[in-house]
């Protein structure tokens, strides 16, 4: 069976950071893109980061790009993603979702929340 | 970046009836169109990708369709647990867009 489950989220200042993480399992994690989403609070989702299975194609959305860093680590089957720099407008649920077009399976979410 | 729009917002349906769902994109993006279903509280699920192929296990009552910017989402015989939000997504292009989201809600 297929899990994504994300962790690392909590209350942060704006201008801080976070690292998340995002556990799989049930699939050969290396042969398999990785996408962050987010979602903000009643709001719609919203693509965030993209990162090829061997890490060698890497995209971001405009609205992180310089403050995001997305990475994985194929031996222990787990995606990450270094926010820098933090704002109010980063406060959202994020999912990691799996593959590089249709996203077919997603985590549970983990929640951010950027707030003095 | 590729603007989706998703129409209407909020679409009230009566429990057994259809639900028709547009999205439409601001360029050409071939048939590279997904449809995911949102319960409250939950992750969204796939439901349609490849704009018409259903995503495993999903009901033959889901039907996709279209090409190039415009997009249709048909759900036959609504049940309760169709009464939530749906996405369009665009993975022609990067990045990748999603649109505002449908609220299909009980007439």
């Amino acid at each position: 069976e297929v899990q994504l489950g994300e962790s690392g989220g909590g209350l942060v200042q704006p201008g801080g950071s976070l690292r998340l993480s995002c556990a799989v399992s049930g699939f050969t994690f290396s042969t398999y893109s990785m996408n962050w989403v987010r979602q903000a609070p009643g709001k719609g989702l919203e693509w965030v980061s993209y990162i090829s299975g061997s890490s060698s194609t890497i995209y971001y959305s405009d609205s992180v790009k310089g403050r995001f860093t997305i990475s994985r680590d194929n031996a222990k089957n787990s995606l990450y993603l270094q926010m820098n720099s933090l704002r109010d407008e980063d406060t959202a649920v994020y999912y990691c979702a799996r593959d590089a077009y249709s996203l077919t399976y997603w985590g549970q979410g983990t929640l951010v929340t950027v707030s003095s | 970046e590729i603007v989706m729009t998703q129409s209407p917002a909020t679409l009230s349906v009566s429990p057994g009836e259809s639900a028709t769902l547009s999205c439409r994109a601001s360029q050409s993006i071939s048939t590279n169109l997904a449809w995911y279903r949102q319960k409250p509280g939950q992750a969204p699920r796939l439901l349609i990708y490849d704009s018409f192929t259903r995503a495993t296990g999903v009901p033959a009552r889901f039907r996709g369709s279209g090409s190039g910017t415009e997009f249709t989402l048909t759900i036959s015989s609504l049940q309760s647990e169709d009464f939530v939000v749906y996405y369009c997504q665009q993975y022609n292009n990067w990045p990748r867009t999603f649109g505002q989201g449908t609220k299909v809600e009980i007439k």
